[in-house]
């Protein structure tokens, strides 16, 4: 089965921009969650959806959005991009109702 | 809500020796543990979980122990090999956000 997949696995930005990043979880999974990873702050949890509905959110700016579709592959979008915003974004998924949460290889994010 | 408080940040050992990682946690209702392993330029790997109603699990040379009362929980490896080498997280899951909060790390050299 394969794992779970983000696209693009790098990118590089400027102040000001704005991107879309992109997560497939695994099949059969329909629990999406988001997490930044820094090094000075660790692994944040950024949000959640499931069923194509946002469960839970971190503690993030509104810049930060997400989206998923009903396929459960869902998208993070950051507008107005910072030097701070440059992390690992992480995606993870599990099946309903399953904690054990199932990590993709990130998209790094470089801010210039 | 949940905090989990990792220790060592950083830790040596020759290969062959067992090398043993300790976490804490705050939220007595906190039922699930995953461990995570991160090597470079990847995602996190979940290497072994426990349930709040177990108090020890092995995996090969991997074990987790949880005692429920003092809030601990740690990760045992033994006869360590130079690809055990890597960042080790540990994490609790939060029932109520759909989340999974993570230790800071420890950061795993296995000398050859």
């Amino acid at each position: 089965k394969a794992g779970v997949t983000q696209t693009p696995r790098y990118l590089i930005k400027t102040r000001g921009q704005q991107v879309t990043l992109s997560c497939s979880p695994i099949s059969g999974h329909r629990s999406v969650s988001w997490y930044q990873q820094t090094p000075g702050q660790g692994l944040q949890f950024l949000f959640e959806y499931f069923s194509e509905t946002q469960r839970n959110k971190g503690n993030f700016p509104g810049r930060f959005s997400g989206r998923q579709f009903s396929n459960s592959r869902s998208e993070m979008n950051v507008s107005t991009l910072e030097l701070g915003d440059s992390a690992l974004y992480l995606c993870a998924s599990s099946l309903p109702d399953e904690e054990t949460q199932y990590f993709g290889p990130g998209t790094r994010l470089l801010v210039l | 809500g949940e905090n989990v408080e990792q220790h060592p940040s950083t830790l040596s050992v020759q290969e062959g020796d067992s090398a043993v990682i300790k976490c804490t946690y705050s939220d007595s209702a906190s039922n699930y543990f995953p461990w995570y392993k991160q090597e470079l330029g990847k995602g996190p790997q979940l290497i072994i979980d426990i349930r709040s109603n177990v108090g020890e699990k092995k995996d090969q040379r991997i074990a987790v122990t949880l005692n429920k009362t003092a809030k601990h929980f740690s990760l045992h490896i033994t006869e360590t090999q130079p690809e055990d080498s890597a960042v080790y997280f540990c994490a609790a899951w939060d029932t109520g956000g759909f989340k999974t909060i993570f230790g800071a790390g420890t950061r795993l050299f296995v000398k050859a």
